[in-house]
């Protein structure tokens, strides 16, 4: 078990620019979350999918931000166009859709927006 | 809505001294609570959970009871070592912690010093 796999680990890019970050939930885990850390708001769950379908993006901060899960194995955040209040460590996460299923974290990706 | 709010960090405790870092949460229903922990550069892991009133999660030496009463579900250890110094995370969910995602406290970032 590879665990839930993240990318890139660091990404600093320049306002205005498009950043996508990457995602490969743990095989066989049905569910997949988005969720953003900062030291002001702490974590919060932008979007979360299951089998590959969007269930509750209420937590998307605005429309530059957006989500897909093309297939199983596979997600992508984008924010276009990025902001410096954007910078923050977005992580991804993935679980099983039984009761008690904890969620496994990936080591999430910090943005840096300059 | 729902909400977790944790004690303020830094904690700071010599090694061998007990712990204890406080969670109180407003939900309706009856929620499953859980302490997840977050090392340094790592997502966040689960440390500990219970379901339902009255349960006890307990994993590495650490404790925490589900008071309802209280709406409490406060993290212990006896004799905390080098190797906790941690973020650590109190969470509630409605279906175990899977299907819907988790809402988080702020967290508590326990210092313990040799």
């Amino acid at each position: 078990d590879a665990g839930v796999i993240q990318s890139p680990r660091h990404e600093v890019t320049e306002m205005g620019q498009e950043v996508t970050l990457r995602c490969k939930p743990i095989s066989g885990h049905d569910y997949l979350f988005w969720y953003r850390q900062t030291m002001m708001r702490g974590l919060e769950l932008l979007i979360y999918f299951n089998n590959n379908v969007p269930i509750d993006d209420s937590g998307m901060p605005e429309d530059r931000f957006s989500a897909k899960m093309p297939n199983a194995s596979f997600s992508t955040l984008k924010i276009q166009p990025s902001e410096p209040r954007d910078s923050a460590v977005y992580f991804c996460a993935s679980s099983l859709p039984s009761y008690n299923s904890p969620l496994h974290f990936g080591n999430g990706t910090r943005l840096t927006v300059t | 809505g729902n909400s977790v709010t944790q004690m303020e960090g830094p904690v700071t405790l010599s090694e061998e001294a007990f712990l204890t870092i406080n969670c109180t949460y407003t939900a309706t229903g009856y929620p499953s609570l859980f302490w997840y922990v977050q090392y340094p550069g790592e997502g966040l892991q689960l440390l500990l959970k219970a379901t339902k009133a009255d349960d006890k999660g307990s994993n590495k030496g650490f404790e925490a009871t589900y008071r309802k009463e209280t709406t409490s579900f406060h993290l212990e250890k006896g004799s905390v070592q080098v190797s906790d110094s941690a973020v650590y995370f109190c969470a509630l969910g409605y279906s175990g912690g899977g299907a819907d995602g988790l809402t988080f406290g702020k967290g508590t970032h326990l210092i313990i010093q040799p």
